[in-house]
């Protein structure tokens, strides 16, 4: 059974710029919610979607945003991109699968995105 | 706001030897779920052990299990026999059982676990 992907790997961006980085869970689970992890600040939530509507989002700046498809594949995008936006971005998901619980919440590999 | 503490930035281990890794938590809710993960050199974040607070019955898988202490908010992640393959960055997390807007994870800030030969 295919874990979560996450798309791209690595990334460089300029400053100034916007990237896309996109999500597929686990085949069946329909929440699916993104972190930022830096050195400084450790992981941080971003925000949670669940069929296509966003639940839960955390105290980023309007830069970030996302979006979920009806296959529950999810997009988080980051306008205007600054020095800082430099971290992994992790994508998780979860939802009632045939072998594990609603409740836990299973990571991807997730995405490097550097800004210089 | 809940919040995750721990107290724990670095910590080493000799093959086989028992380590124990400490998390506080605050909470004024009663009902939630604390989770350990694992995060390699990989970085990838994977699940080690989870525990239902309602749950008085320490949670263990395999070589790990946990101290749950709810009236002194403490989970700590004992690892017995520790394997060099163990040596990751472990964090700490609670998530509220509320769901709906409430469905995300708050992690501590990591423990550093070395596994020496």
């Amino acid at each position: 059974k295919a874990g979560v992907t996450q798309t791209p790997r690595y990334l460089i961006k300029t400053r100034g710029q916007q990237v896309t980085l996109s999500c597929s869970p686990i085949s069946g689970h329909r929440s699916v919610s993104w972190y930022q992890q830096t050195p400084g600040q450790g992981l941080q939530f971003l925000f949670e979607y669940f069929s296509e509507t966003r639940r839960n989002k955390g105290n980023f700046p309007g830069r970030f945003s996302g979006r979920q498809f009806s296959n529950s594949r999810s997009e988080m995008n980051v306008s205007t991109l600054e020095l800082g936006d430099s971290a992994l971005y992790l994508c998780a998901s979860s939802g009632k699968d045939g072998a594990g619980s609603g409740n836990t919440i299973y990571f991807g590999e997730g995405s490097w995105l550097t800004v210089v | 706001a809940q919040t995750v503490t721990q107290s724990q930035p670095e910590m080493s281990v000799q093959e086989a030897e028992t380590v124990t890794l400490s998390c506080t938590y605050d909470t004024s809710e009663s009902d939630y779920y604390l989770f350990w993960y694992k995060q390699p050199p990989s970085r990838q974040m994977i699940l080690v052990i989870r525990q239902e607070a309602y749950k008085q019955q320490n949670a263990t898988e395999n070589r790990f299990s946990v101290n749950f202490q709810k009236a002194a908010k403490s989970f700590s992640l004992k690892i017995s026999d520790s394997q060099l393959g163990d040596a990751a960055m472990y964090f700490c997390a609670y998530r509220s059982a509320l769901g709906g807007s409430n469905y995300k994870l708050t992690f501590g800030k990591g423990t550093l676990l070395t596994v020496n030969p």
